[in-house]
């Protein structure tokens, strides 16, 4: 059975503070693991990683993922208050027709 | 281009009574999905279908029934509704595999009483 975990669970922290958030993860034949943040309706998409140790950045938002040591971390610089929400992370396996999510990092950020 | 849309946004049941909730997208997307999200808990697979006409078992399908006759549409179904199902549902799409991304839907929130 896939699984993912985040950590932490919750974190407040305030504008200009850079957070590091993580995703562990255990799944049959890794295809993906894809990041997203969640306001306070639909998740909207972030990041897919498929590569080890290849980088993505959209902004003050970057991610990497380890295969290796099956893990991912997002990170978030200079944040802001628009970055407060729930961040998911999900993964996918080559023979499966679905995402498994973990349970989410609540990110508060105070002005 | 309406992206996932859901219907209703809101609906608040009684115990036992029944009700289906509609999935659209535009997209022309083959996979279709239907999540549930609790509190603290992350999103969880109910159903979720791979083509018209197909359909099959996520995580935690108990209680609910699903069908794709058209491409664009997948409706979920509570046929005897339980406080338990109380819960925001989440439809989602992809172009292809699981493991690509999905695009969501802005949610249905239930609450059975």
């Amino acid at each position: 059975e896939d699984k993912v975990v985040q950590s932490p669970l919750s974190l407040v922290v305030h504008e200009g503070d850079t957070v590091t958030l993580n995703c562990s993860y255990e799944v049959t034949n890794f295809r993906s693991l894809l990041w997203y943040k969640q306001e306070k309706k639909a998740p909207t998409f972030l990041f897919m990683l498929t590569s080890s140790g290849i980088e993505k950045k959209s902004g003050r938002l970057s991610s990497i993922l380890d295969k290796k040591e099956l893990f991912s971390i997002l990170n978030i610089t200079a944040t802001q208050t628009g970055d407060s929400a729930v961040y998911l992370c999900a993964v996918g396996g080559l023979a499966g027709n679905m995402l498994t999510f973990g349970g989410g990092t609540r990110l508060m950020v105070k002005p | 281009n309406a992206g996932v849309t859901q219907t209703p946004k809101f609906r608040v049941l009684k115990t036992g009574q029944s009700m289906t909730l509609l999935c659209a997208q535009d997209m022309n997307h083959e996979y279709m999905y239907w999540y549930r999200q609790d509190p603290g808990m992350g999103l969880r697979l109910i159903h979720y279908s791979v083509g018209e006409g197909t359909t099959a078992k996520g995580e935690v399908p108990d209680g609910y029934n699903v069908s794709r006759l058209k491409k664009q549409n997948f409706l979920l179904g509570l046929e005897s509704a339980a406080p338990s199902q109380t819960s925001v549902y989440f439809c989602a799409s992809s172009l292809w595999r699981g493991g690509d991304e999905q695009y969501f839907g802005p949610g249905t929130r239930l609450t059975v009483t």
